[in-house]
């Protein structure tokens, strides 16, 4: 398979936990970018990546999210103290260029 | 925030009818794109237009685009059960191709 991959697919934890998703993008890509998604709405983006740097950042980042892309390659995105309120489905994607965005299948976070 | 507002909220249909969807949003853009979601997947991308394109053709979809109006129109013909899904548009507006904003979708259900 040489879409976008996520992992894991199904992330359960207890609030104050902390937890880190990985995403692997199509290979020839440099752009990597991350969305979240809560229940009934669109995708809002989080961050964004060209090869190994952090170009973009959205707001609602706060402090407890750390985004990386070591080498250019796959990233991760940690959570750190995890809230009730993170829980939602964290989505990534990846282009060659500035147009279609290829999205992997999502990691689902539930906080209890 | 989400720039983008879809209406209908929710379509349901028969098979073989035609979906019309729409997508307003607030500011300039450099294109337009529609993806679509089935429930609890990533998201599939389905047409980009650029915002000096008035309308674009991908077998069974037409996508329409009124800059003066800032407005776009997705139109799926002879739909299929298989088309049952979300359906979202997202506009790139960032100088640097960093984001997508998306709407909050439309979920269209064709009955067979």
């Amino acid at each position: 398979d040489t879409g976008v991959s996520q992992d894991p697919r199904h992330k359960i934890t207890k609030r104050g936990q902390n937890v880190t998703f990985r995403c692997d993008p199509i290979s020839e890509h440099n752009r990597l970018y991350w969305y979240r998604q809560t229940l009934g709405q669109g995708p809002e983006f989080l961050t964004y990546f060209q090869n190994e740097a952090q170009l973009e950042k959205s707001r609602l980042l706060s402090d407890r999210f750390s985004a990386e892309r070591p080498k250019g390659s796959f990233s991760t995105l940690e959570i750190q103290r995890t809230e009730q309120g993170d829980s939602a489905m964290y989505l990534c994607a990846s282009s060659l260029v500035r147009y279609e965005q290829y999205f992997g299948p999502g990691t689902r976070l539930t906080v209890t | 925030s989400q720039q983008g507002e879809e209406d209908p909220q929710a379509l349901s249909i028969q098979e073989g009818e035609n979906a019309t969807m729409n997508c307003s949003y607030k500011t300039s853009i450099n294109n337009l794109q529609w993806y679509r979601q089935n429930s609890g997947r990533g998201l599939v991308h389905l047409i980009l237009i650029r915002s000096n394109e008035r309308e674009k053709h991908s077998g069974r979809l037409r996508v329409t685009l009124d800059t003066s109006k800032k407005s776009s129109s997705l139109l799926i013909t002879a739909s299929r059960a298989a088309d049952t899904a979300s359906y979202f548009c997202a506009t790139d507006a960032s100088t640097s191709g960093s984001r997508l904003t998306f709407g909050e979708g439309t979920q269209l259900t064709v009955n067979p």
